[in-house]
């Protein structure tokens, strides 16, 4: 069974880079046509998306926050990883991996990690 | 972008039938999708093109999508039902969400 666990710091200072991994468990970043992706959800509020990666370096990202994110993908140790530049409170978010399904040219994301809460603050 | 309207909450009795809806530009021609939410877990796919149900989801959950409007409905709702819903959707290769309704089973 597929599993996704999202790692980094918990805490960032504001104008510094956050950081995190997520490990794929039970099965290869590398096969099939999946995309992973990377999701937020600030405190109380809904869900945004940030950015897809296929494991062959296909990016997409979130047009909002595209000049400040680096998405990459590490096939040899089956992660992928986010990276935010210069961070502000509006970032402080619990921080979603996900698995995206493309099954039947409809996309899913049908796999999730637990999340982690990253905040930003001095 | 693209917009997603979403009532910020809805109640239910336990043992009925609830809706929850979505809105949103000519939403009928793209895949509409679900995702349930409860306190403190990560979301969980429970619609996926419009009306298909994944595996291990209870059949109580269904979804419906025409027009400008998708619809999840759940029959028979339980307890367990309550949760934060997000529809979803995408246009060209970003996905939009809404909102989220909070479902509250009386």
């Amino acid at each position: 069974q597929l599993q996704l666990q999202e790692s980094g710091p918990g805490l960032v200072k504001p104008s510094e880079t956050l950081s995190l991994s997520c490990t794929v468990s039970g099965g290869s970043i590398g096969s099939g046509h999946y995309y992973w992706a990377w999701i937020r959800q600030p405190p109380g509020k809904g869900l945004e998306w940030i950015a897809n990666i296929h494991y062959r370096g296909t990016t997409f990202h979130n047009s909002s926050l595209r000049s400040r994110v680096t998405i990459s993908v590490d096939t040899s140790s089956n992660q992928f990883s986010l990276r935010l530049h210069s961070v502000t409170a509006a970032d402080t978010a619990v921080y979603y991996c996900a698995r995206v399904d493309p099954q039947d040219l409809a996309p899913r994301f049908d796999i999730w990690g637990q999340g982690t809460l990253v905040t930003v603050s001095s | 972008s693209y917009e997603l309207t979403q009532s910020p909450s809805v109640s239910v009795s336990p043992g009925q039938t609830v809706s929850v809806s979505c809105s949103g530009d000519n939403l009928g021609r793209k895949f509409a999708y679900w995702y349930q939410q409860k306190p403190g877990q990560s979301p969980v796919l429970v619609i996926h093109q419009d009306t298909k149900r994944p595996s291990g989801i209870p059949e109580r959950f269904s979804g419906s999508n025409s027009v400008n409007t998708a619809t999840l409905t759940i029959r028979g709702t339980q307890a367990i039902d309550e949760a934060d819903y997000y529809c979803q959707t995408w246009v060209d290769d970003t996905p939009w969400f809404g909102g989220g309704t909070r479902l509250t089973v009386l």
